[in-house]
């Protein structure tokens, strides 16, 4: 089966400009997430999504980033303006299933778009 | 926050040598989940252990959780220089302030070097 695809791998920008990042899940994963991984660290979930609907947004910087999945399929995060320190990668991931206490949780992820900000 | 952190931070071995690296975390999990990142790539899933599970293997892959100590272990036996990554532990919880939707929360990663 396809993985998770997400593009562009790199992009480079100056402060203050816009920059979107496209996520096409796994078909039929109905649960997409959207992962900021600052170097050094692990990811920190920005945003999930169970079909077209958000299901927690708490730590995403609303006042500069954005996401939407309209049809429920792929996806895409917005940064505007951007700030020095929101160079990081941007990782998608998706599930099959993410909700009550069955099932496993088990990820897939993206390569992954390396965001520069100068 | 990071709920789980993992240790130590890095870790090298010669190949051939096992690799040990540990996970501690904070709350209740459903199971808890390693995962392997190659530079510049993205996180790919290796190994899920449930609550209710001690130990499981998984080929070279031995992982062990200990939910009174609330920490987990992962064994990489006969190590290779292809085993050259970082490993994330992730914690698999019901997040409460989004209803009941299940999420995973990544430790800060050991960087594991396998020298040939």
């Amino acid at each position: 089966e396809a993985g998770v695809a997400q593009s562009p791998r790199y992009k480079i920008i100056e402060k203050r400009q816009s920059v979107a990042f496209w996520c096409n899940p796994i078909s039929g994963h109905a649960t997409l997430y959207w992962y900021q991984q600052i170097l050094g660290q692990g990811p920190k979930l920005l945003i999930q999504f169970q079909n077209n609907g958000v299901v927690d947004d708490s730590q995403l910087p609303k006042d500069r980033f954005s996401a939407e999945r309209l049809k429920g399929v792929d996806s895409t995060l917005k940064i505007q303006p951007a700030k020095l320190e929101d160079s990081a990668v941007y990782l998608c991931a998706s599930s099959y299933r993410t909700s009550g206490l069955t099932g496993y949780n088990e990820q897939f992820f993206g390569p992954g778009t390396r965001l520069t900000v100068l | 926050s990071q709920q789980g952190e993992e240790d130590p931070q890095a870790l090298s071995i010669q190949e051939g040598e096992n690799a040990t690296m540990n996970c501690s975390y904070k709350t209740s999990i459903n199971n808890l989940q390693w995962y392997r990142q190659n530079s510049g790539r993205g996180l790919v899933h290796l190994i899920l252990i449930r609550s209710n599970e001690r130990e499981k293997h998984s080929g070279r892959l031995r992982v062990t959780l200990d939910t009174s100590k609330k920490s987990s272990s992962l064994l990489i036996t006969a190590s290779r220089a292809a085993d050259t990554a970082s490993y994330f532990c992730a914690t698999d919880v019901l997040s409460f302030s989004s209803g009941s939707a299940r999420q995973l929360t990544f430790g800060s990663g050991t960087q594991l070097t396998v020298l040939p």
